[in-house]
């Protein structure tokens, strides 16, 4: 069956701009995740959606947000882009989230200049 | 929140070699991830082992939860295997906790 899927796969944005990313889960998981990934901070955890409702949340700023359709498709925005945003923002799918097993997409690469 | 150790960070090895890469935690996990990034950056499954020892052609993995560490064995390396090798485990309301990460880079 299909994989995760994250559109795009790059993007390059303006300080100050907003930014909309795409996960599509595997066909039957209602758990998605989103993480972010840069050189200094390693892979953080930024939220998790489970049908349709945020279920969990990491130490991020209001900036970023998220929502989960009906279909289980995610989407994150993260509104007011900074420098520090650049990143790698990977999101994960599962059947229900916590203690089960998780796999990612490729990766959406975002550069703030 | 739970303290995720992996070690070594860097490894460089000849290819055909084994290795051992080790994930220590800090506290009871009731499941375990290994993943391999590969260079465009996506997260492949290697394994989803809470315990007990399971393996997958020239890997295998070994997780001992009582003493709070796993151990990814890689046998007769490959250049292919190459990459940034990851453990996670769940804790609290976070589904996965992340460890730094074993570099590996593998020379023909």
């Amino acid at each position: 069956k299909a994989g995760v899927t994250q559109t795009p796969r790059y993007l390059i944005k303006t300080r100050g701009q907003q930014v909309t990313l795409s996960c599509s889960p595997i066909s039957g998981h209602r758990s998605v995740s989103w993480y972010q990934q840069t050189p200094g901070q390693g892979l953080q955890f930024l939220f998790e959606y489970f049908s349709e409702t945020q279920r969990n949340k990491g130490n991020f700023p209001g900036r970023f947000s998220g929502r989960q359709f009906s279909n289980s498709r995610s989407e994150m925005n993260v509104s007011t882009l900074e420098l520090g945003d650049s990143a790698l923002y990977l999101c994960a799918s599962s059947n229900w989230g916590l203690g089960t097993e998780a796999f990612f997409g490729q990766g959406t690469r975002l550069t703030v200049v | 929140g739970i303290q995720v150790e992996q070690s070594p960070p860097d490894l460089i090895l000849q290819e055909g070699a084994n290795s051992t890469l080790r994930c220590n935690f800090s506290d009871s996990v009731n499941n375990l991830q290994w993943f391999h990034q590969n260079p465009w950056g996506q997260l492949i499954n290697l394994f989803y082992i809470p315990s007990g020892t399971k393996q997958n052609g020239r890997l295998s993995a070994t997780t001992v939860a009582t003493e709070r560490y796993s151990l990814l064995y890689i046998s007769s390396s490959q250049t292919t295997d190459s990459g940034v090798y990851f453990c996670a485990v769940p804790s609290g309301n976070t589904p996965l906790v992340f460890g730094k990460g074993t570099r590996l880079s593998v020379i023909a």
